[in-house]
């Protein structure tokens, strides 16, 4: 059974260039949940996209940050204009419920 | 402002003796808690769950402990095994349906042979 899966695993990027990360999620599940953790720090919230609704959008830390999730599976987390503060591990997380959520391996993203 | 909030960054323990991680949070509706484990380069993964309709659930060496009068959880390892080394992420939300998930910060917890 295939876990979520997060692409690229690493990805090193100049400041000021726009990345994509991408994260498939479990099949099946209809939450699916973006955060990063910072160097020393905690997971911090991103977003939040659960079925059909609209995504709740008050983890993203500036108008730089963007995600979709399109039919209802796959997600694609866009950060623009990169800056070197943006440098994190990013991870994906997908569930069923609200009492379990099943991560990914995470994007490590450096930003130079 | 950080709801759920576990203040110790690190613990280090003897293989055999008891962990004890601390988590205490602010929001009062929070219902249910939750314990992950992450290793270096993986993501977290889930160990333990309560609701705020117990006091204690317990999975083999894992006992999670429940205070809603003092909002403060606690994750209790016993025997501690070096195995068990990792950050280890407390979590609170609301029950009811589709709900986010709010973690803490994280205690590194070492094990000692």
């Amino acid at each position: 059974g295939a876990g979520v899966s997060q692409s690229p695993s690493n990805k090193v990027t100049e400041k000021g260039k726009d990345v994509e990360l991408r994260c498939d999620p479990i099949s099946g599940h209809t939450a699916l949940y973006w955060y990063r953790q910072s160097l020393g720090q905690g997971l911090e919230f991103l977003i939040y996209f659960q079925g059909n609704s609209a995504p709740d959008k008050s983890g993203l830390p500036s108008d730089r940050f963007s995600a979709e999730r399109t039919g209802g599976s796959v997600s694609t987390l866009t950060i623009q204009r990169t800056q070197q503060e943006d440098s994190a591990v990013y991870l994906c997380a997908s569930g069923r419920t609200y009492n379990e959520q099943f991560f990914g391996p995470g994007t490590r993203l450096t930003v130079l | 402002d950080q709801q759920v909030k576990q203040n110790s960054p690190s613990l280090s323990v003897q293989e055999g003796r008891i962990s004890i991680l601390n988590c205490d949070y602010t929001n009062s509706m929070f219902d249910y808690f939750l314990w992950y484990k992450k290793y270096p380069a993986e993501g977290p993964t889930f160990l333990i769950s309560i609701s705020s309709i117990k006091d204690k659930n317990e999975d083999g060496r894992f006992t999670v402990f429940l205070n809603k009068s003092a909002k403060h959880l606690s994750l209790h390892i016993v025997p501690s095994q070096p195995g068990d080394s990792a950050v280890y992420f407390c979590a609170a939300s609301l029950s009811g349906g589709y709900q986010k998930v709010t973690f803490g910060t994280g205690t590194k917890l070492q094990v000692i042979p």
